[in-house]
């Protein structure tokens, strides 16, 4: 089986543009969560999204948004990038909803400048 | 909200010593997952624990899952250098069966 894509692995972008983040989750796999990984504040949960819809939400503002497709891939928008923002974009995808072992892809490397 | 705290954040070991990582929830999990990511690489799931005082072993690696359910530890003895990587925990964020909130992690050095 195929593990758990996401592309672009790097970006770069400038304050102020906005971002689109893709990642296939692995096939059968419904549930796809998306993490930021930063050196001070570890592995922070964005959101969850299952057979389309959005089933929980980490404390991130509104500037981060997510969607799933009925294929159950997945993307993650961030508007208006700041400083800040630069991270590791980390998805898992994993069967079920909720409690279930989940399994990342690569990341995608963002750089804000 | 819900805390997954993890100690120590960082161990640095000789090969061949033991290393231990501890995971403390301020309230009680429904279960816990452990999870290791190398240098550059990205998380990998280890293991789930579900029950009150639960103890697995994957060769060198034992985890353990307290009896109150909120607090875990993962024991590697003889460690080798390919150990090396840091180890999360992770708890459900909600009793809704959210997803998970992880621990800072442990990063695992070992000295050759």
């Amino acid at each position: 089986k195929a593990g758990v894509t996401q592309t672009p692995r790097y970006l770069i972008k400038t304050r102020g543009q906005q971002v689109t983040l893709s990642c296939s989750p692995i096939s059968g796999h419904r549930s796809v969560s998306w993490y930021q990984q930063t050196p001070g504040q570890g592995l922070q949960f964005l959101f969850e999204y299952f057979s389309e819809t959005q089933r929980n939400k980490g404390n991130f503002p509104g500037r981060f948004s997510g969607r799933q497709f009925s294929n159950s891939r997945s993307e993650m928008n961030v508007s208006t990038l700041e400083l800040g923002d630069s991270a590791l974009y980390l998805c898992a995808s994993s069967f079920l909803q909720g409690i279930d072992e989940q399994y990342f892809g690569p990341g995608t490397r963002l750089t804000v400048t | 909200g819900q805390q997954v705290m993890q100690i120590p954040q960082y161990q640095h070991v000789q090969e061949g010593e033991d290393f231990t990582t501890y995971c403390n929830s301020s309230t009680t999990l429904s279960n816990i997952q452990w999870y290791k990511q190398r240098p550059g690489g990205h998380p990998v799931f280890l293991i789930q624990l579900v029950k009150s005082g639960e103890v697995k072993k994957q060769k060198r690696l034992t985890f353990q899952f307290g009896e109150a359910k909120k607090n875990s530890s993962l024991h590697i003895t003889a460690t080798q250098t390919t150990d090396v990587g840091t180890y999360f925990c992770a708890g459900p964020i909600n009793t809704n069966a959210g997803k998970s909130t992880f621990g800072d992690g442990t990063t695992l050095t070992v000295k050759p």
